[in-house]
């Protein structure tokens, strides 16, 4: 089945500074990858997805980059805020099925 | 709030007993999924409901676990004969036509299994 590794495990910013999370994936037949935003007591909210067929997408201050040839993709968070603060959590769809496949996790920080 | 609500937000059980969660998705959604999420880790997949049908299970929904979707709508997650590694985060989320692995979860439930 898919394997999702994500990096860092957590990442510390200063306001206005950019934030970048890295994922890797092992299926080469995954062809939808999401991003999610969690806040404390709350379920995954997803802020970005992209698929295979295009290799970058932007919404604000927010962007995902995916390379199919490495298997890795990444989310970008440019001017970050400190509402930015949260865990992230990348995923990957496996072959054939609609179960996604999460990463570990990232606890970003940003201070004010 | 029309998006995905979950009944109850935290359940404490003893060890042996039967608890159930329920899951009403966003109306016109005809997917509804089942994830579990422990401390420190992402959510892992449990189960998928297209419309009634349960189309999809995860080798980690051993026997104790059921989910039902009557008539398409709300879902149930049982689990019986509760154990401490029981506890975690239940999670359930729902994905609209067309574009099913848009998912949109629910707030949880917090089982904690004394």
């Amino acid at each position: 089945g898919e394997n999702v590794e994500q990096h860092p495990s957590t990442l510390s910013v200063q306001e206005g500074d950019s934030a970048v999370i890295k994922c890797t994936y092992s299926d080469s037949a995954s062809n939808y990858f999401p991003w999610y935003k969690q806040e404390l007591g709350k379920g995954p909210q997803l802020i970005i997805d992209i698929r295979s067929n295009v290799g970058e997408k932007k919404d604000q201050r927010i962007a995902v980059t995916l390379n199919k040839t490495a298997k890795h993709f990444s989310l970008h968070i440019t001017e970050t805020q400190p509402e930015d603060s949260a865990v992230y959590f990348c995923a990957a769809n496996g072959a054939g099925s609609y179960q996604l496949t999460f990463g570990k996790g990232t606890k970003l920080s940003v201070i004010p | 709030d029309t998006g995905v609500s979950q009944d109850p937000r935290h359940k404490i059980t003893k060890r042996g007993q039967n608890v159930t969660f329920r899951c009403d998705p966003i109306s016109e959604h005809n997917r509804l999924y089942w994830y579990r999420q422990t401390l420190g880790q992402g959510p892992e997949f449990l189960t998928y409901f297209q419309n009634e049908a349960q189309l999809e299970k995860s080798r980690l929904l051993s026997d104790r676990f059921s989910a039902e979707r009557p008539k398409g709508s709300f879902s149930t997650l049982e689990i019986q004969r509760t154990e401490q590694g029981d506890s975690a985060m239940y999670l359930c989320a729902s994905s609209p036509r067309g574009t099913n692995e848009k998912l949109f979860f629910g707030s949880g439930t917090q089982l904690s299994v004394l």
